[in-house]
């Protein structure tokens, strides 16, 4: 089975600008979740979408945004980017979520903020 | 407000030595803890989970302690080897919370030989 894909892996944006980020999650799995991870600040929970509805947000800005398709495919979006937003994002599936369900993170996308 | 506390930040190990990573949570909601290995420029991976009603579980190398009445939880990696040179994270949810999990600040293992 093919593990949890994001795109693009790197990306380079300046500040102002939005972006928009991919995941394809594991075949099967429902539930995407988007972490931040950063030196300063770790492994931050940003939210979790299951069945194209947002279940769970963590303490972000609205700047920060996501949805979920009808496949389980899901994208975020960054708008108004700040300095601070650069770090490595994150996707995680997993079958349900919750519960004992193991999450799956793919590796990341590098976002860098000029 | 950080939730898991996790130390030490780095340890060096010596090829064949115990690795030991602690970490201690406030939150008496949590009830899955599982730990995630991270190398460069991947993603964390599940190495073990354990759930409070267990004091330990053993995977391999990998052994997890869990104290409840002190809120607090260890990785223990026997037989530490150069290729277990990572970050690992302790991590907690909250069953009810869905897939959110709260994660440690990460400790920086280093196995030399």
């Amino acid at each position: 089975k093919a593990g949890v894909t994001q795109t693009p892996r790197y990306l380079i944006k300046t500040r102002g600008q939005q972006v928009t980020l991919s995941c394809s999650p594991i075949s099967g799995h429902r539930s995407v979740s988007w972490y931040q991870q950063t030196p300063g600040q770790g492994l931050q929970f940003l939210f979790e979408y299951f069945s194209e509805t947002q279940r769970n947000k963590g303490n972000f800005p609205g700047r920060f945004s996501g949805r979920q398709f009808s496949n389980s495919r899901s994208e975020m979006n960054v708008s108004t980017l700040e300095l601070g937003d650069s770090a490595l994002y994150l996707c995680a599936s997993s079958l349900e979520g919750g519960g004992q369900s193991t999450q799956y993170f793919g590796p990341g996308t590098r976002l860098t903020v000029l | 407000q950080q939730q898991v506390k996790q130390s030490p930040q780095s340890l060096i190990v010596q090829k064949g030595g115990i690795s030991i990573i602690n970490c201690a949570y406030e939150n008496t909601a949590f009830d899955y803890f599982p730990w995630y290995q991270q190398f460069p420029g991947k993603g964390p991976a599940l190495l073990i989970a354990i759930r409070p009603d267990v004091s330990e579980k053993k995977e391999g190398r990998f052994t997890i302690s869990f104290n409840k009445s002190a809120k607090q939880f260890s990785l223990h990696i026997m037989d530490s080897q150069p290729g277990d040179s990572a970050t690992y994270f302790c991590a907690a949810r909250v069953t009810g919370t869905a897939s959110k999990l709260t994660f440690g600040t990460g400790t920086r293992l280093q196995v030399t030989l």
